[in-house]
């Protein structure tokens, strides 16, 4: 069965420094995401992008954030100056839709668990 | 401002047993909700989508309904198995955007 895939699955970074989490999303899918869950605490949205752009942000995603989709199959995600409180897992979602269906449903990846220390 | 609750926020019971876990959601203004699993550790496995237009979706031994005008969902789990064991996550997607709410989980044990 097809499947979000995300590297790395874990990753340490120094305070402020840089990090980037990259994504494989299902091949036919249209429609990107990233939440993230700090731990213990509620999944949370983050942002949504098709044909190239942003859809939706949360305010949590501000200008330390960025996405990228480099080429035609992975989706990123950049981290600029990392801060203690960014110590969360993060999630790569698809979707084939945005509406109509169960097109919609949006698949997960397994997570990339980030520690700044 | 959407707000999605999850009651109870754990549970343990015999195996076997069935048992009913909780959504509910301030805005009826969704376009679907979604039930999802998600083992310690790793991510999110959908199990269920509901559609705003439809009332229930079943598979395998799992039935969720939606009643959007009071808010509510219900994941029903028949002949619980100690392999159910896990965090169920209940999410609404909102009408005209693309942002998932989501619950805070029902952490459930099933004892063998």
């Amino acid at each position: 069965e097809p499947e979000v895939t995300q590297t790395p699955s874990h990753q340490v970074t120094q305070m402020g420094q840089e990090v980037i989490l990259r994504c494989v999303p299902i091949s036919n899918h249209l429609y990107f995401y990233w939440y993230r869950q700090i731990l213990g605490q509620k999944v949370e949205f983050l942002v949504s992008f098709y044909n190239n752009e942003i859809s939706e942000k949360s305010e949590i995603f501000d200008d330390q954030f960025s996405v990228e989709r480099p080429d035609g199959s992975n989706f990123t995600l950049k981290i600029r100056s990392t801060k203690l409180e960014d110590s969360a897992m993060y999630f790569c979602a698809s979707s084939e839709a945005s509406s109509g269906g169960s097109g919609n449903t949006i698949y997960f990846g397994e997570g990339s668990w980030l520690t700044v220390v | 401002k959407q707000e999605v609750t999850q009651i109870p926020a754990a549970l343990s019971v015999p195996e076997g047993e069935n048992l009913v876990l909780n959504c509910s959601f301030t805005d009826s203004a969704i376009y679907n909700l979604q039930w999802f699993r998600q083992d310690p550790g790793k991510g999110l496995t959908s199990l269920l989508l509901i559609q705003s237009s439809q009332r229930e979706q079943t598979s395998g031994r799992l039935n969720a309904s939606l009643d959007k005008s009071s808010g509510r969902s219900t994941l029903y789990i028949a002949a619980s198995q100690p392999g159910d064991s896990a965090t169920y996550l209940c999410a609404v997607k909102r009408g005209g955007g693309f942002k998932t709410i989501f619950g805070a989980g029902t952490r459930l044990f099933v004892k063998a």
